[in-house]
This record gives C-alpha cells, structure tokens and sequence, in this order.
C-alpha cells in the first residue's frame, strides 16, 4: 500500500463508451500525475496537477480529459478509446512538482479497448 | 533528444548479486532514481543520487556517475521476491522526470 489508491483495477470498454478512472492520495501532496505505461516502453507522462491547476499536458488526444476537483483525487475521464489506448493507467503523486521528491504511484488501472 | 538506456531484461541466481546499468542522455541534470515494480503492481521507490558515488540501503545500493552520464543499481543477497522489474528515472534540468523502459529481473532458485 503505497498511499494512492485506484480504481478500477481493471477496465474493459467499448471504443463508443465513455468511462472515467479514479485516483485518490491522502499523503497531504500538492502534485498529482497521470501516466500511461505500455509493454516494453518507458513510462509516458500524460498529465500533471500541481495545486489543483494543470500544470502539463504532454501532446494528450483529446479522447483524455483530465479533472482535479482537491488536492486529494484526480480522474481521467475516458470516451471514444482506440485499441491502442489499452495500456495500464498509473496515478502518482509527490510532495511538489520541483521533480526530486519520489513519487508515490497507485497500483494502476489495467485497460482494455475493444 | 532525451534518452535513458537499460537492458531489457536480465537473469540472475538466488543468493548471488546483480547489477542493473542505466545510462542516459538528458537535457541537464538534476538527479535519478531508481524504482521497483513488481508485476502488476505500483512502482515503489528505492532510491535517489544527486552526486557521485555509491548510496547505501540494506541489500540494495545505487551508483552515478554524473560526469559519464550512468548509473547502476547493485542487489546482493538475492531473493525470489527481487524478481521484478526496475525502472530508471533522470530529472532534467526542467525538473521533468524522463523515464527508462525497465529492466525485467528474473531470479532463478
């Protein structure tokens, strides 16, 4: 248990559905991060908060939306997905967006577009 | 362009000890860490070098070498439950996290 925690674990969707992914910290962090990690390929960062506010948003299809309602939980909401989106979804967070304090990651959400 | 090098995967024996390299390529520099995941699990943080040498904690130990751009993560002792994979990371010199693909150790009794 790292702090951050997921759901759902696992998600299979259609690519007309739309479906919304959740994260939750309780670690009193102010930076919160959604990254998409595929089979073999280093980790892509997609999108940071810091403070709340959008900080980064790395090139994203717009098929990703990202919301921080608090400091505490961010979600990415999901619609018209490609096949190529399946990947497994981690959230992190760390203390600041400064880069040097580790990032405590969430056990992810394992993604199926079909 | 920005780049971090690891070997894709690397075998090992239990009890014996394994080094992981990593050399990277980046826009500046201002620290690397390394970080354990197991599968299907979250990436769990092992350790930070910001200046050369070797850092110490437990079984595990962690080298950098600014000047030749690389690093490596040492693991003694071996157990079954190493077997994962280890990640790479480098924070440039805009404080972005760039990210190596892994290195997948197997640990074999």
């Amino acid at each position: 248990e790292t702090g951050v925690t997921q759901t759902p674990r696992h998600l299979v969707m259609g690519m007309t559905n739309k479906k919304s992914l959740k994260c939750e910290q309780h670690l009193g962090h102010n930076a919160m991060y959604w990254y998409k990690q595929s089979a073999k390929k280093p980790l892509e960062l997609m999108f940071v908060y810091n403070f709340k506010e959008q900080t980064e948003n790395n090139s994203v299809p717009s098929r990703f939306s990202p919301e921080c309602p608090n400091s505490s939980h961010l979600f990415l909401h999901l619609h018209t997905l490609q096949p190529e989106d399946s990947a497994l979804y981690l959230c992190a967070s760390s203390q600041d967006r400064t880069g040097n304090t580790e990032a405590f990651f969430g056990q992810g959400t394992r993604l199926t577009v079909v | 362009g920005q780049n971090i090098d690891q070997p894709t995967e690397m075998t090992a024996t239990e009890g014996a000890i394994v080094q992981i390299n990593c050399t990277y390529q980046t826009s500046g520099f201002n620290g690397l860490f390394w970080y354990q995941q197991h599968a299907g699990e979250a990436p769990t943080f092992l350790s930070y070098n910001v200046l050369d040498g070797l850092e110490e904690k437990g079984r595990f130990s962690s080298f950098l070498s600014r000047s030749k751009g690389y690093s490596y993560l040492l693991l003694k002792e071996l157990q079954m439950k190493d077997s994962a994979s280890y990640l790479c990371a480098v924070i440039d010199s805009n404080y972005q996290l760039i990210w190596g693909a892994g290195t997948k150790l197997i640990i074999k009794p």
